[in-house]
C-alpha cells in the first residue's frame, strides 16, 4: 500500500498568516489530491496534480494554491489564512487500481 | 455534473445486527465506478468496496456487500454481523471511468455500532 504522510496533524494559525500543508508519498504515483472535509459537507476537492509542476483546480480552489516540485511531495498553500478555512485537510494519492485513493491522516487547521 | 447523495447523516445499530447505508447518484455517463470509503474516528480513510458500473454482479468483501441498481442510480452498502470496529464515517463516492481519478464524494453517514 501507498504510505501518505501529512506534515502536521494539528495547526493553529492567525488570520492573515501564510500556511503550508505538506504531503509526501512513499511510492512513485503520479496523481495527488488535496481535499477539505467539513461536517455535513463531506469531502470537497481543492486541487489535484498529475505530475511534477502540474496542477488542476478542483471544486473549491479559491483562497488556496499548490506546489509540486517533486513527484513525491504535494503542498497546499493558504496565502492569507481566514477563519472560514478552519477545517480538516486530507491529502490523497491514487493507487494502481481505479478509484483507490490512499489518504493521509489529515491536518486539522484552526484559524483564529 | 455528477452528484452523490447520502440521505442518512447518522445511524446507530446494535452489534451483530445488519445495517444498510443508502447512496444515490446522478450522472449521464454510462461507464463509471462507485465506491464506499470508511473513516474510523481519528484514523485514515480507507477503501471498503468498489463496483464497476458495467458489472451486473454486486461486489462483496467479507461482511460488506453492495446493492447496485444502475437504472435507479442507487448504490447501498450492507454490513452484516456488524462489529464495534465498524463504527466510522462512511462515504459513498463516484468516478467516471478512464478519466483523471477525480472522485466525487457524498456527505457521509456517521455509523455507530452499539455494544
Amino acid at each position: 500500500d501507498v504510505k501518505v504522510t501529512q506534515s502536521s496533524r494539528y495547526l493553529v494559525k492567525r488570520t492573515g498568516e501564510k500556511v503550508f500543508l505538506e504531503c509526501v508519498q512513499d511510492m512513485d504515483h503520479e496523481n495527488m489530491f488535496w481535499y477539505r472535509q467539513d461536517p455535513g459537507l463531506g469531502l470537497r476537492l481543492i486541487y489535484f496534480s498529475y505530475d511534477v509542476k502540474m496542477k488542476e483546480k478542483g471544486d473549491i480552489p479559491e483562497g488556496y494554491s499548490v506546489s509540486r516540485e517533486k513527484k513525491e511531495r504535494f503542498s497546499l498553500i493558504l496565502e492569507s489564512a481566514s477563519t472560514n478555512q478552519t477545517s480538516m485537510y486530507l491529502c490523497a494519492v491514487s493507487g494502481p487500481n481505479t478509484g483507490e485513493l490512499f489518504f493521509g491522516e489529515g491536518s486539522r487547521l484552526t484559524v483564529l | 455534473a455528477q452528484t452523490v447523495t447520502q440521505s442518512q447523516p447518522e445511524m446507530s445499530v446494535q452489534e451483530a445486527e445488519t445495517v444498510t447505508l443508502s447512496c444515490t447518484y446522478d450522472t449521464s455517463e454510462n461507464n463509471y465506478y462507485l465506491f464506499w470509503y470508511k473513516q474510523p474516528p481519528s484514523r485514515q480513510m480507507i477503501l471498503v468496496i468498489r463496483q464497476e458500473a458495467y458489472k451486473q454482479q454486486n461486489a462483496t468483501e467479507n461482511r460488506f456487500s453492495v446493492n447496485f441498481q444502475k437504472a435507479a442510480k442507487s448504490f447501498s452498502l450492507k454490513i452484516s454481523d456488524s462489529q464495534l470496529g465498524d463504527t466510522a464515517m462512511y462515504f459513498c463516492a463516484f468516478e467516471v471511468s478512464d478519466r483523471d481519478d477525480k472522485i466525487i464524494f457524498g456527505k457521509g453517514t456517521r455509523l455507530h455500532i452499539l455494544p
